[in-house]
């Protein structure tokens, strides 16, 4: 099945500082990704969705300033936390839409803010 | 907003039991996917399903898509220690983000 990639897996900041977290679709192009957060034994949230060359289309409730997105290319989309603090440490998820509809989700990013 | 309504949220079972999960909405979806996490690491499609009335096996899961599109079902046969995992089902409107349930937190015991 494609494959759907991100780095870090794993990062621990200091509050304040920013993060960017990359998700990549390796062997198939993705016009739409989207990035989802998730807290411990729940379901997944999706936070935006990302078009390549457009801006990202966020949900209700989430901080468009603080959780950055860019789609520059068809196979990479990035999310960055601007000034992270202990309330943004989660377990971040990206997914990549291909030109058939299915989804396919990356190994996640677990983001530990001190 | 939560469109999809997953029930059990938890459910604990011993090694050889059988278990069903529910996914109902009053939504119909073009398309409905169950998914199984594991701690750490991104959900893995195990079946989708499109047609109404639709049943798909793989191996001891039966997955059914209702009449009306507007809820499904997953059933563990014979369940076994490995199949422990967080079972989610997510519909989609046509060209849409996926709509996530609350998520079925499975464990299996020897």
């Amino acid at each position: 099945g494609a494959v759907v990639s991100q780095h870090p897996s794993r990062v621990i900041c200091k509050s304040g500082t920013s993060v960017k977290i990359e998700c990549r679709s390796l062997d198939f192009q993705a016009t739409t990704m989207f990035w989802y957060r998730q807290f411990p034994k729940q379901s997944l949230m999706l936070m935006a969705t990302s078009n390549e060359g457009s801006k990202a289309t966020y949900e209700q409730g989430v901080e468009k300033d603080k959780f950055l997105i860019n789609h520059a290319s068809l196979t990479l989309s990035t999310l960055t936390v601007t000034s992270a603090h202990p309330e943004d440490s989660s377990f971040y998820i990206c997914s990549a839409r291909d030109s058939g509809g299915a989804e396919f989700f990356g190994p996640g990013t677990r983001l530990t803010v001190l | 907003t939560q469109l999809l309504e997953q029930s059990p949220q938890f459910l604990s079972i011993q090694e050889g039991e059988n278990l069903t999960v529910y996914c109902n909405s009053s939504s119909v979806f073009s398309s409905l996917q169950w998914y199984r996490q594991e701690p750490g690491e991104g959900p893995v499609l195990l079946v989708t399903v499109v047609t109404g009335g639709e049943v798909k096996k793989l191996k001891r899961l039966t997955f059914q898509f209702g009449d009306a599109r507007k809820d499904s079902s997953l059933h563990i046969t014979a369940a076994q220690p490995g199949d422990t995992g967080l079972y989610l089902c997510a519909g989609e409107f046509a060209g849409y983000a996926l709509n996530f349930g609350k998520g079925t937190s499975l464990l299996v015991t020897p």
